[in-house]
């Protein structure tokens, strides 16, 4: 069974960081792209950034682009987010989720699995 | 506002057929890129309903349904039911945003069983 488990989420005053972890189970997990998505409360879906399978490309949204780092450990079938310079528009719920497609694709999506998510509130 | 547009809020009586749509433009949808869709029942994560412009993943019902044409895609619901009350995203990819390109999301219809 696929499992992805999110955890580094809280509360965090603006201009402080943050890493957020994705453990990942029940799949090959070097075999598939992964992303992280966003949620602010009571609103869509936010695709954040990117990593594909062998870390050799990577994306961000526009939003945290120079902020935000995407990382991902494939000997620890781990996921991580480093969260710079936080803003208070950076409050939401955010996501681990993997890439439906493997070895090869581009960072397109979709995303067939994902994680019940860690919060995030960026607050004074 | 998002890259892609959802209409906020579909409603359908049990049993009726519904459609939300997603709009895009020639640099994502029209461009080729795949649509997909996502469902999100209330205080829970998104879950994928169609991935590929028309096909469903292992374990969804055939009364879901997707198409794509031009610079739009279609999600249409048959058979409605009262625990198809959710959320639905569509998503896609947009080769515009940036030099890399940008997955996009629609900003979500809220579906309301009758």
């Amino acid at each position: 069974e696929v499992q992805l488990v999110e955890s580094g989420g809280g509360l965090v005053q603006p201009g402080r960081s943050l890493r957020l972890s994705c453990a990942a189970s029940g799949f090959t997990f070097d075999d598939y792209a992964m992303h992280w998505v966003r949620q602010a409360p009571g609103k869509g879906l936010e695709w954040v950034s990117g990593i594909s399978w062998n870390s050799g490309s990577i994306g961000y949204a526009d939003s945290v682009k120079g902020r935000f780092t995407i990382s991902r450990d494939n000997a620890k079938n781990s996921l991580y987010l480093q969260m710079n310079s936080l803003r208070a528009e950076d409050t939401a719920l955010y996501y681990c989720a993997k890439d439906r497609r493997g070895v090869g694709a581009t960072l397109e999506g979709p995303f067939d699995y994902w994680g019940q998510g860690t919060l995030v509130t960026v607050s004074s | 506002q998002s890259v892609l547009t959802q209409p906020p809020s579909v409603s359908g009586a049990p049993g009726q057929r519904v459609t939300i749509s997603c709009t895009g433009s020639s640099s994502n949808i029209g461009a080729g890129y795949d649509v997909h869709w996502y469902q999100q029942l209330p205080g829970t994560a998104p879950k994928l309903l169609i991935y590929g412009n028309s096909n469903r993943p292992s374990g969804v019902p055939d009364r879901f349904s997707g198409s794509k044409s031009g610079t739009s895609a279609s999600l249409a619901i048959t058979g409605l039911q009262a625990e198809d009350e959710a959320d639905y995203y569509c998503q896609s990819y947009d080769s515009s945003l940036s030099g890399s390109g940008d997955v996009v999301f629609g900003g979500g219809t809220k579906l309301t069983v009758l």
